[in-house]
């Protein structure tokens, strides 16, 4: 039982660059989520998903798209990197059963 | 949208004193209110949680409370130890109404020798 597994670990880009960040859980929860954490400002919510086939969008959504892709995994996406996506990126899950987050052990991407 | 406010945002307290955080919350239907600790280079834990339908809730060292009136909620450590230094972050959830979940900016916390 791994729990939230998140690859890659760590990722340098060159602005412009496309790439996606892979997330997948099994402890059969219904929601996921991703998060980016940037220093003094928190864990914001970029997108998730309440159930298999849903997104919705979060709190800082541009520049990122997802993917739901079955009920373990979760994808999230920068199709054109910007210096101002530098951040470490955290995939959580949950479930009405456990509504606390169970997070990965995080990606941290540098655009330069 | 619900916003979390968090304070303060750095907190130094001497061993074994008590350390209080505290957050407030704008949405009326929160109703979940988690605190995560994260250590330096980890990912966030859970080491608390309290619902809409109780006060207070305590475990061990750590409390939480909670006023649905006023819309804010706390955390208390007590006799803290070296091992509490860390970044403590809150949220809330909409349990009933959607998944999000959102947190406030954290308190990085030291204990002091």
């Amino acid at each position: 039982n791994a729990g939230v597994t998140q690859t890659p670990k760590f990722q340098v880009l060159k602005t412009g660059q496309s790439m996606t960040l892979q997330c997948a859980q099994d402890m059969n929860h219904n929601s996921m989520y991703w998060y980016r954490q940037d220093p003094g400002m928190g864990l914001r919510l970029i997108y998730y998903s309440a159930s298999e086939g849903t997104t919705d969008k979060g709190e800082v959504p541009n520049g990122y798209n997802v993917s739901r892709l079955n009920k373990r995994e979760f994808s999230l996406r920068l199709e054109s990197a910007a210096p101002s996506q530098t951040s470490v990126y955290f995939c959580a899950s949950s479930d009405d059963r456990a509504p606390s987050l169970y997070f990965g052990a995080g990606t941290r991407l540098s655009v330069l | 949208g619900e916003n979390v406010e968090q304070h303060p945002s750095t907190l130094s307290v001497q061993e074994g004193d008590s350390a209080v955080i505290k957050c407030t919350y704008s949405d009326s239907a929160s109703n979940y209110f988690p605190w995560y600790k994260q250590e330096l280079g980890k990912r966030p834990q859970l080491i608390i949680d309290i619902r809409s339908n109780v006060g207070e809730k305590k475990d061990q060292r750590i409390a939480v409370t909670l006023n649905k009136t006023a819309k804010h909620f706390s955390l208390h450590i007590t006799e803290t130890q070296p091992e509490d230094s860390a970044v403590y972050f809150c949220a809330a959830r909409a349990m009933n109404r959607d998944d999000k979940i959102i947190f406030g900016k954290g308190t990085r916390l030291h204990i002091l020798p």
